[in-house]
């Protein structure tokens, strides 16, 4: 089965910065990669997809990159608000038709 | 409906009893997720509908569990002789197709389970 691995610490930055968040996995490359938000006491939301034969994928102030030498997305937050401030999961497929999701990065994003 | 509903929003029962948790999808889904959520950790997949008929139920821990979809939109998760591993929060995700990794999964609120 895939393993996720995504920074437990809780990930601390300025409004305006950039954040980046990594997300790694240590087996198969997947077809697929998503990201998705949660706030506390919801549940998850989707954010971007990414294919394997993707490098790259924008929506807004967001960014995602797929690595599949490095087994390695990255997903970048521009020009951070406070209101960007949350948990952020990654999760492949699992080479069938469900999704494995990693434990998940807390970013905080203070005024 | 507007987005997937989940009843009840708090479950808290004693070890050994049966719960039942519902989830409502979005009108036209055809695939519906249940996953389990500890305090920490990301979902856990538990079982994954196509229509009707369970198309992976690999991530049932044990036969104490078990889901039903019977017109193929709205769905239960019954839990019989509840323990107290078992609490934690129950998400459930529909999604529009085939379903799968293609596509991206609408998560309800979640039922949060407490067993005593």
């Amino acid at each position: 089965s895939q393993k996720i691995e995504q920074n437990s610490e809780a990930l601390n930055i300025q409004e305006g910065k950039t954040a980046t968040l990594t997300c790694n996995y240590t087996n198969y490359s997947p077809a697929y990669l998503q990201w998705y938000r949660q706030d506390p006491g919801r549940g998850p939301v989707f954010l971007l997809l990414i294919r394997e034969n993707e490098k790259e994928k924008r929506k807004e102030r967001l960014k995602v990159t797929f690595d599949t030498t490095l087994k390695q997305s990255l997903f970048h937050v521009t020009a951070s608000q406070p209101a960007d401030s949350a948990t952020y999961l990654c999760a492949l497929d699992d080479g069938y038709s469900t999704l494995t999701f990693g434990k998940g990065t807390m970013l905080l994003v203070s005024p | 409906g507007a987005g997937v509903s989940q009843t009840p929003s708090n479950k808290v029962t004693e070890k050994g009893k049966y719960v039942e948790l519902r989830c409502d999808p979005i009108s036209g889904h055809t695939a519906l997720y249940w996953y389990r959520q500890s305090l920490g950790q990301g979902p856990e997949f538990l079982i994954y509908f196509q229509g009707t008929g369970a198309a992976d139920d690999s991530g049932l821990p044990n036969d104490r569990f078990f889901a039903v979809r019977p017109e193929g939109s709205v769905s239960t998760l019954k839990i019989q002789r509840t323990e107290r591993g078992d609490s934690a929060v129950y998400l459930c995700a529909s999604s529009s197709g085939s379903g799968g990794a293609s596509n991206e999964q609408f998560f309800g609120p979640g039922t949060r389970l407490t067993v005593l």
